[in-house]
């Protein structure tokens, strides 16, 4: 089945410290999504990507950072400089085609040590 | 600019009631209108959608109805079960990739 794989689904950081998230896809779509989502409140874009080799920030970009070097694949670094990290991460994909709905991972949660 | 203003929750409703969430949209033209489940510690699932005036989507016994003339999407459910449950979100696609969320409204039914 087609879909998107988010890992790890929980993940632990320490001060000072970068980490990555994973996010792989097998629907074979152009563009891909990282939101933020806080307790109880709705989605913040981070960034996306039209296409290979290129993204755009979202609304809360700072201390993030993103590559798009495949297609299938879209991975998220959260850096030392987010100073708040802590939070469920959302990775999308869609079709490039307004009809079309964006599809999500299972998300991952990332908490400060 | 193009938005979507969803109603605000909590929404308590005993087992068997009648749902309405509340979604209306700002955007020039016509874009295509979507309806999200959450549940907890989970991603977002599509629960239906429309892609044009008029168009009714259906799915587990949701239903919305894209109405242009109140640029309105309101989610309903004739009668919801415990395991309904969950954040429902409302989404509105555009051109160029734009693609915009509600604040999600969060649905807690009692048996």
């Amino acid at each position: 089945d087609g879909g998107i794989t988010q890992s790890p689904k929980y993940l632990f950081r320490k001060e000072g410290q970068n980490v990555t998230l994973s996010c792989e896809q097998n629907l074979n779509h152009d563009a891909m999504y990282w939101y933020r989502q806080d307790p109880g409140q709705g989605l913040r874009l981070i960034y996306y990507s039209q296409i290979v080799n290129d993204f755009q920030k979202g609304d809360i970009a700072e201390g993030y950072s993103v590559s798009r070097e495949k297609k299938e694949s879209f991975p998220l670094t959260v850096t030392s400089a987010q100073k708040n990290p802590t939070a469920f991460y959302l990775c999308a994909s869609r079709q490039d085609r307004v009809d079309q709905p964006q599809h999500f991972g299972d998300g991952t949660r990332l908490s400060i040590l | 600019g193009n938005s979507v203003t969803q109603m605000e929750g909590p929404v308590t409703l005993s087992e068997e009631a009648f749902l309405t969430i509340n979604c209306t949209y700002t955007a020039t033209g016509y874009p295509s209108l979507f309806w999200y489940v959450q549940y907890p510690g989970e991603g977002l699932q599509l629960l239906l959608k429309a892609t044009k005036a008029d168009d009714k989507g259906s799915n587990k016994g949701f239903e919305a109805t894209y109405r242009k003339e109140t640029t309105s999407f309101h989610l309903e459910k004739g009668s919801v079960q415990v395991s309904d449950s969950a954040v429902y979100f409302c989404a509105l696609s555009w051109i160029g990739n734009q693609f915009y969320f509600g604040t999600g409204t969060s649905l807690t039914v009692i048996p």
